[in-house]
């Protein structure tokens, strides 16, 4: 069966200092990964996904980055972390998700904060 | 412009009761609609997935209804657990363009069942 895995669970980190959140999946193959944050009663909002390899799309202009050295892995990353980066960070993987049968499945998240 | 609206914003209800959540969108062109829970500090499970043709899918004490003509589905759930407390969130999908993303959140409602 398929997993997906996500660290670290907490994480708090000072201005300035540089972050790195990494997520894999176990089970399947060719996976489209994304990584989603969660603000504080906001909803959930789309970082950037990968269809593959060292393909990575972004959709928000912002101070992080995202890298796939790997089919199953997919790693968020910031140089220099600023407080509105604090939020709840979701990383997830699908097999498509135009089929009715296909899903989009969640990590655990990490919710990071920024002080 | 795609959107998901979600209403109520938040909501309590007694155990045992009913409830009924409410989401509306604006996604073109449609692919599906998905119904998540998520609880406190925990990643998002998918509920129901429905297609354009399905009116309604059932998931235990879920039930979503989807009218594609008016552009809005609900969620209703039957005799509420404490356990049913959670954010609902409402996810649309629409048929992919290139470098478009699919995914289109809701910011989800917010439900406490209380004893």
């Amino acid at each position: 069966s398929q997993t997906i895995h996500q660290w670290p669970a907490t994480l708090v980190q000072p201005v300035g200092s540089p972050l790195s959140l990494e997520c894999t999946v176990e089970g399947t193959s060719n996976p489209n990964l994304y990584w989603y944050r969660q603000a504080a009663g906001r909803g959930l909002q789309l970082l950037f996904y990968s269809v593959g390899i060292g393909q990575i799309s972004s959709e928000v202009p912002q101070n992080l980055s995202a890298s796939r050295p790997q089919d199953r892995q997919f790693i968020l990353s910031s140089k220099k972390l600023l407080l509105s980066d604090s939020g709840f960070y979701l990383c997830a993987w699908s097999v498509g998700l135009t089929q009715s049968n296909e899903k989009l499945f969640f990590g655990s998240g990490t919710q990071l904060s920024v002080l | 412009k795609n959107q998901v609206e979600q209403s109520p914003q938040s909501l309590i209800i007694l155990e045992g009761k009913n409830c009924t959540l409410q989401c509306n969108y604006t996604v073109s062109p449609f692919s599906n609609l998905r119904w998540y829970k998520q609880d406190t500090g925990r990643g998002p499970v998918s509920l129901t997935i429905m297609t354009f043709s399905e009116n309604t899918k059932s998931n235990g004490r879920y039930t979503a209804t989807l009218d594609a003509d008016t552009k809005q589905s609900s969620l209703h759930i039957t005799a509420s657990q404490l356990s049913d407390s959670a954010s609902y969130i409402c996810v649309v999908t629409k048929i992919r363009n290139s470098g478009n993303t699919p995914l289109v959140f809701g910011k989800g409602t917010r439900l406490s069942v209380i004893a």
